[in-house]
């Protein structure tokens, strides 16, 4: 079975500090995951994907398959960071995508 | 270019009422899903769709029906609403299965 663990609810960081939002899985075969992310009145959306092996507004998350994990990384962090972010999985065998319950980021000034 | 739209944005009901949440999306994708969002659930899947003509069940689809009208449009049905079913309910669709999925704004319902 797909399950996705983000252990925090809450992350608050100062402004300028480095973030690091964690995200752990659970399944067997090769996972695409990916992090969405919810600004306040916006909707949801996509921010990275671990395939495109890209940075998206300073944030990058590299995929660890012995440690099944895909965390969240920044440098430093900017008030304009703060929202929820969700990370997902989608099984290479699945058609659904798994969410974890979200980790709210609160970068203070 | 609207992308995903839902409709309507609020609604309260009373338990046993029925309603329909509608979702319509104008980038000609093919798939298209109805998601819930609880706090400390995250979004959990109820229905999909992965083509025109095509239903199938998600994590939690007690309590619901869907109907792919076309390829744009995608409802979401209470038969009979109850208080468990208090939450925001979420429309996405994406150009396949596996490809990136764009949401609409949500339909925060609540079942008194």
């Amino acid at each position: 079975a797909q399950r996705v663990t983000q252990p925090e609810k809450l992350l608050s960081v100062f402004k300028g500090a480095p973030v690091e939002l964690k995200c752990n899985y659970s399944y067997s075969g090769s996972p695409e995951l990916f992090w969405y992310v919810q600004y306040s009145r916006q909707r949801l959306q996509l921010l990275l994907r671990h395939i495109s092996r890209e940075s998206i507004k300073g944030f990058t998350a590299d995929l660890n398959k012995g440690e099944t994990s895909f965390h969240l990384k920044k440098p430093f962090a900017q008030e304009e960071d703060s929202a929820m972010y969700y990370c997902a999985l989608n099984g290479e065998y699945g058609n659904k995508l798994v969410f974890g319950a979200g980790t709210i980021l609160r970068v203070k000034s | 270019n609207a992308g995903v739209t839902q409709t309507p944005k609020f609604q309260v009901l009373k338990t046993g009422q029925s309603m329909t949440l509608q979702c319509a999306q104008d980038m000609n994708h093919n798939s298209m899903y109805w998601y819930r969002q609880d706090p400390g659930m995250g979004l959990r899947l109820i229905y999909y769709s992965a083509s025109e003509g095509t239903t199938d069940k998600g994590e939690v689809p007690n309590g619901y029906n869907v109907s792919r009208l076309n390829k744009r449009e995608f409802s979401l049905r209470l038969e009979s609403a109850a208080p468990s079913q208090t939450s925001v309910y979420f429309c996405a669709s994406s150009e396949a299965l596996h490809w990136e999925q764009y949401f609409g704004p949500g339909t925060r319902l609540t079942v008194t």
